[in-house]
């Protein structure tokens, strides 16, 4: 079975642009969640889609934003990136709802550098 | 509020040795308790968790985890190490009642000499 794949894999962008990354979950998983993982902060919850439906939020200004689709693959849209946006985001694939009440698998990541 | 800490940023151990990788918790019911391991320019793999029952839990590549609710703590352990073990090791927690975001440590890095 196919692991969960995020493209692209790395991404340079300068200040001001916006950015969509995307997460393609293990097949049959319908629970995709998005962490943001970086050297001060750590790894940091974004959000958790379920059945194309936005389950839980972490605490991260609106410009991060995301959407799931029917196939359950999702993407995440960054705007307006900031210098500080710049980061390893990876995607994490479930069978059900609720961030860590079950077995996540991760990603590679997507590498976002912000200039 | 729910935190965990991950008191060594850096564990240093020989092959062979017993390693312990230390994690402790804070949250306001029951905690919901996870380890995951990350390789260089990789995703996290999950390792163990801990929901409920025994308070010894065992997981993937020899690793187990001992829940202590006096101590709050959750410490990864593995009986002889190895050099393919030294990666960046992340505790998570979650608040059995509370809110289904989990919180992660800062991560622990261990090297594992030949």
């Amino acid at each position: 079975k196919a692991g969960v794949t995020q493209t692209p894999r790395y991404l340079i962008k300068t200040r001001g642009q916006q950015v969509t990354l995307s997460c393609s979950p293990i097949s049959g998983h319908r629970s995709v969640s998005w962490y943001q993982q970086t050297p001060g902060q750590g790894l940091q919850f974004l959000f958790e889609y379920f059945s194309e439906t936005q389950r839980n939020k972490g605490n991260f200004p609106g410009r991060f934003s995301g959407r799931q689709f029917s196939n359950s693959r999702s993407e995440m849209n960054v705007s307006t990136l900031e210098l500080g946006d710049s980061a390893l985001y990876l995607c994490a694939s479930g069978t059900l709802a609720g961030a860590s009440l079950n077995t996540q698998y991760f990603g590679p990541g997507t590498r976002l550098t912000v200039l | 509020a729910q935190s965990v800490a991950q008191p060594e940023d850096q564990v240093n151990v020989a092959e062979g040795n017993p390693l312990t990788v230390k994690c402790t918790y804070s949250v306001s019911g029951n905690p919901y308790l996870f380890w995951y391991v990350q390789y260089p320019n990789r995703g996290l793999q999950f390792l163990l968790k801990y929901i409920t029952g025994d308070n010894l839990v065992k997981g993937s590549y020899g690793f187990e985890a001992e829940f202590n609710k006096s101590q709050t703590s959750f410490h990864l352990k593995k009986p002889s190490a190895l050099v393919s073990d030294s990666a960046l090791y992340f505790c998570a927690v979650r608040d059995v009642g509370g809110s289904y975001i989990p919180t992660f440590g800062r991560g622990t890095s261990l090297i594992v000499h030949p």
